[in-house]
């Protein structure tokens, strides 16, 4: 079993919906938790950071975070056809940037 | 953009060849990552150099090697490559050992027909 497990099926959803994106994780020392984004033929860029449970919210983007369940969750409000691209989710046990990464869902914002 | 730096963008070689892959980290940054990115595994860490020295190592094979120089780029080494080498491999940098955000480089594509 891989330490973090993203379902990496597409997501097409229409211009203003919300898009809600998820992944599980089987380490427990697992704290800090990133959702990057990644479009076409790009690098990855962090998106959010968390440290620990909770919820943060920058922006139209909210991030969750429920270590008791070990689930972790991105959703984006008003979604915009510039959203499109794949969405990483990246977590570690002690701070350091060796993170584990998820295989990335691919979300395509329709206008 | 980042401000990291990866060349070639593309490379396609043969089996059994060696490469190298080149990474310039932002301005700044002492530390340098390298990633590989393949459809199968998705994104797995390779291995962390800060300011000249080895940090860590993770799914790194004994194929592979690495190392960062006195102006802190760092190169990949890849020999003796096999088909399922094939794969994007991202630079990434920050400007400490860790907890500092991780800026990634737009990959190196490397084909082994």
């Amino acid at each position: 079993q891989k330490e973090v497990e993203q379902d990496p099926g597409p997501l097409s959803v229409p211009e203003g919906a919300i898009v809600s994106l998820n992944c599980t994780y089987s380490n427990s020392a697992f704290q800090y938790f990133m959702w990057y984004r990644q479009y076409s033929r790009k690098g990855p860029e962090l998106l959010m950071y968390t440290y620990s449970s909770g919820n943060k919210e920058d922006g139209r983007f909210t991030a969750q975070v429920d270590k008791s369940s070990k689930y972790i969750s991105l959703f984006i409000r008003d979604s915009q056809p510039s959203d499109s691209a794949t969405y990483l989710c990246a977590m570690s046990a002690d701070g350091n940037n060796r993170l584990a990464f998820g295989k990335g869902n691919q979300v395509v914002v329709i206008p | 953009d980042s401000g990291v730096t990866q060349t070639p963008k593309h490379l396609i070689t043969a089996t059994g060849q060696r490469v190298t892959l080149r990474c310039s980290p932002r301005s700044g940054d002492l530390s340098v990552y390298w990633y590989q990115q393949s459809l199968d595994q998705g994104l797995q860490f390779l291995i962390q150099y800060y300011n000249g020295e080895e940090r860590a190592k993770g799914n790194i094979l004994e194929r592979f090697s690495a190392q960062q120089f006195p102006d802190l780029h760092s190169e990949l080494n890849l020999s003796s490559l096999e088909l399922g080498d094939s794969a994007l491999y991202f630079c990434a940098s920050s400007v400490d050992m860790g907890n500092s955000p991780l800026h990634f480089g737009n990959g190196t594509r490397l084909t082994v027909t």
